[in-house]
């Protein structure tokens, strides 16, 4: 079974830009997170998706939003970077259960410059 | 802010030798617990899992304890191999049911000397 899947792998923007993440999770996952990683604060989660729906947003200011289609993929963009968005953007998949631990893609790093 | 363990420590050990790397958590409501390892350039990778109404839990080398009274998680790998060598993070379960969150440690270098 494929894993989770993001793209692009890496992303260098300008700050006042936008920028659009994709994650296809595991075959048969229906929930989405993305988590944020930095090196100074670690990793910070930004939301989740389930059935196309948001169930659960981390504090995050609402540039960072994201999106969840009917086959489960996801996007997350960020409007107007700024040089702390600078960061390895995570997406897990699970499937829901109530003991099911998320699996990560490889993550997008994004830098702005 | 919330948090599971505080400091990016380095434990440093010998091939073979076992490694047992531990975790604070700081919600006593919290009923779900998971360890993962992250190698460079990569994602966190799944290891074990354990929820609250166990102590003890066993994989493939690897053995997860937890002990509720002083809110503290370990994660102990046998007979320690260069593979092995990754950042370990803890990460709590904060929410209901599957819609959840993760609150990650600030995770823990493993360096395996030959």
């Amino acid at each position: 079974k494929a894993g989770v899947t993001q793209t692009p792998r890496y992303l260098i923007k300008t700050r006042g830009q936008q920028v659009t993440l994709s994650c296809s999770p595991i075959s048969g996952h229906r929930s989405v997170s993305w988590y944020q990683q930095t090196p100074g604060q670690g990793l910070q989660f930004l939301f989740e998706y389930f059935s196309e729906t948001q169930r659960n947003k981390g504090n995050f200011p609402g540039r960072f939003s994201g999106r969840q289609f009917s086959n489960s993929r996801s996007e997350m963009n960020v409007s107007t970077l700024e040089l702390g968005d600078s960061a390895l953007y995570l997406c897990a998949s699970s499937n829901a259960g109530f003991d099911s631990p998320l699996h990560f893609g490889n993550g997008t790093r994004l830098t702005v410059t | 802010g919330e948090s599971v363990g505080l400091h990016l420590p380095t434990l440093s050990v010998q091939e073979g030798d076992n490694s047992i790397i531990n975790c604070a958590y700081s919600n006593s409501a919290s009923d779900y617990f998971i360890w993962y390892k992250q190698e460079s350039g990569k994602g966190p990778q799944f290891i074990i899992d354990i929820r609250s109404n166990m102590d003890k839990r066993q994989g493939q080398r690897v053995t997860v304890l937890l002990n509720k009274t002083v809110k503290h998680l370990s994660l102990q790998i046998a007979a320690t191999q260069p593979g092995d060598s990754a950042v370990y993070f803890c990460a709590e379960k904060k929410g209901m049911d599957s819609s959840y969150k993760l609150i990650f440690g600030s995770g823990t270098r493993l360096l395996v000397r030959p």
